[in-house]
């Protein structure tokens, strides 16, 4: 059974870069099987995909994010990592870490991030 | 991009009612669309995948059905459980994406 637990600072301030951590239990995240993947959710609205990354170190992301988004891997610590920059207050969500094939099996508990000086 | 929309944005029912849910793809996923339920404060659980397959654990009393760009999640005789936040999800082959639908509501009428 995967695990997944994200980490990382709960506020951020405007401009900066956002940095979670998102440590994999129960399996490999050099498993073929799945993305490795990042989705949030600000405050009482829905839920977006903001890119995930393959076993083999490809990467996807959403067109609205993608010139400010990285996720890499780390294999030696079976984890893999989000970075969001220059902030703003409407990137406050709670940040998902999860397994994704066609669909979305394994999510983390999620992580509040808010962006505030 | 493909666009997933939901509706009602807010389904009210009573306990023991049928739910039917509704979303549409802008353009055809295939089988390629799951559901989700969410309740306050908790990650999203997986309740239908490939449109109608029932993932591992979900009670029978939900079922999706539907293809290309119409698909239904309905729950038979709601439970008071089951009052939470649906989205449907569809996944794009190439390149790789996910998109969400903006939820619906299911509250006790």
């Amino acid at each position: 059974q995967l695990q997944l637990q994200e980490s990382g600072p709960g506020l951020v301030k405007p401009s900066e870069t956002l940095s979670l951590t998102c440590t994999v239990s129960g399996g490999s995240i050099s498993s073929s099987s799945y993305y490795w993947g990042w989705i949030r959710q600000p405050p009482g609205k829905g839920l977006e995909w903001i890119g995930s990354i393959y076993y083999s170190g490809s990467t996807y992301y959403n067109p609205s994010l993608k010139s400010r988004v990285t996720i890499s891997v780390d294999t030696s610590k079976n984890q893999f990592s989000l970075k969001l920059s220059s902030v703003t207050a409407a990137d406050t969500a709670v940040y998902y870490c999860a397994t994704l094939t066609t669909y979305i099996d394994y999510w983390g508990q999620g992580t509040l991030v808010t962006v505030s000086s | 991009e493909i666009v997933m929309t939901q509706s009602p944005a807010t389904l009210s029912v009573s306990p023991g009612e049928r739910a039917t849910l509704s979303c549409r793809a802008s353009q055809s996923v295939s089988s390629n669309l799951a559901w989700y339920q969410q309740k306050p404060g908790q990650a999203p659980r997986l309740l239908i995948y490939g449109a109608s397959t029932r993932a591992t654990g979900i009670p029978a009393r939900f079922s999706g059905s539907g293809s290309g760009t119409e698909f239904t999640l309905t729950i038979s005789s709601l439970q008071s459980e089951d009052f939470a936040v649906y989205y449907c999800q569809q996944y794009n082959n190439w390149p790789p994406a996910w998109t969400f639908g903006q939820g619906t509501k299911v509250e006790i009428k």
